[in-house]
């Protein structure tokens, strides 16, 4: 159980297009779903937080204007990354807590999308 | 503010044992987890430490002292596919995970 899907696994787009990554818990729901990135070599970097039919709550330092999240509904999150730049080129990973695990037992990920902007 | 310590990265011999510590400041603790990274994948759950104490998976063990902010992963019997980045997170007070850097393992044979 507990397996989170994400679409596409990987994509390369032109810069100042936009990209939508879709991130899945397949056998469970998910109130809160989470949006990482991570650049080579680096840790992951928490995003933003996502919670079903609210709006995202960003990290410090993160453009909500421009990494736009949606949570429509307790399987399903997606990332948008508008006006894609070559510096948005990174690993975005998304994970989910289950809602029914009772007290938060840590985070399922997805296998993570790896965009490239050329 | 925040913060957790682990190695940049270690170096350990197949059949061997290593420990990988982890040190942590958080404003709050909702318990401490460890993860397996492999290179160009997302990370996978390997143990879960609330109360102080050793967890034992298999080869895989996690220890937990709360009054010392600290933690260790202990791997034995390595193989070269336990080659990865091993990453220590924190759940803090608001159930939001905190991140270490990772400790990168290389193994050699």
């Amino acid at each position: 159980g507990a397996v989170v899907s994400q679409h596409p696994s990987w994509v390369i787009c032109k810069s100042g297009t936009s990209v939508k990554i879709e991130c899945r818990s397949l056998d469970f729901q998910a109130t809160t779903m989470f949006w990482y990135r991570q650049f080579p070599k680096q840790s992951l970097m928490l995003m933003a937080t996502s919670n079903e039919g609210s709006k995202a709550t960003y990290e410090q330092g993160v453009e909500k204007d421009k990494f736009l999240i949606n949570h429509a509904s307790l399987t399903l999150s997606t990332l948008t990354v508008t006006s894609a730049h070559p510096e948005d080129s990174s690993f975005y990973i998304c994970s989910a807590r289950d809602s029914g695990a009772g007290d938060a037992y840590g985070q399922y990920f997805g296998p993570g999308t790896r965009l490239t902007v050329t | 503010g925040q913060n957790i310590d682990q190695p940049t990265e270690m170096t350990a011999t197949e059949g061997a044992i290593v420990q990988i510590n982890c040190t942590y400041q958080t404003s709050g603790f909702n318990g401490l987890f460890w993860y397996q990274q492999h290179a160009g994948e997302a990370p996978t759950f390997l143990s879960y430490n609330v109360l102080d104490g050793l967890e034992e998976k298999g080869r895989f063990s996690s220890f937990l002292s709360r009054s010392k902010g600290y933690s260790y992963l202990l791997l034995k019997e390595l193989q070269m596919k336990d080659s990865a980045s091993y990453l220590c997170a924190v759940l803090d007070s608001n159930y939001q995970l905190i991140w270490g850097a990772g400790t990168k393992l290389i193994i050699k044979p």
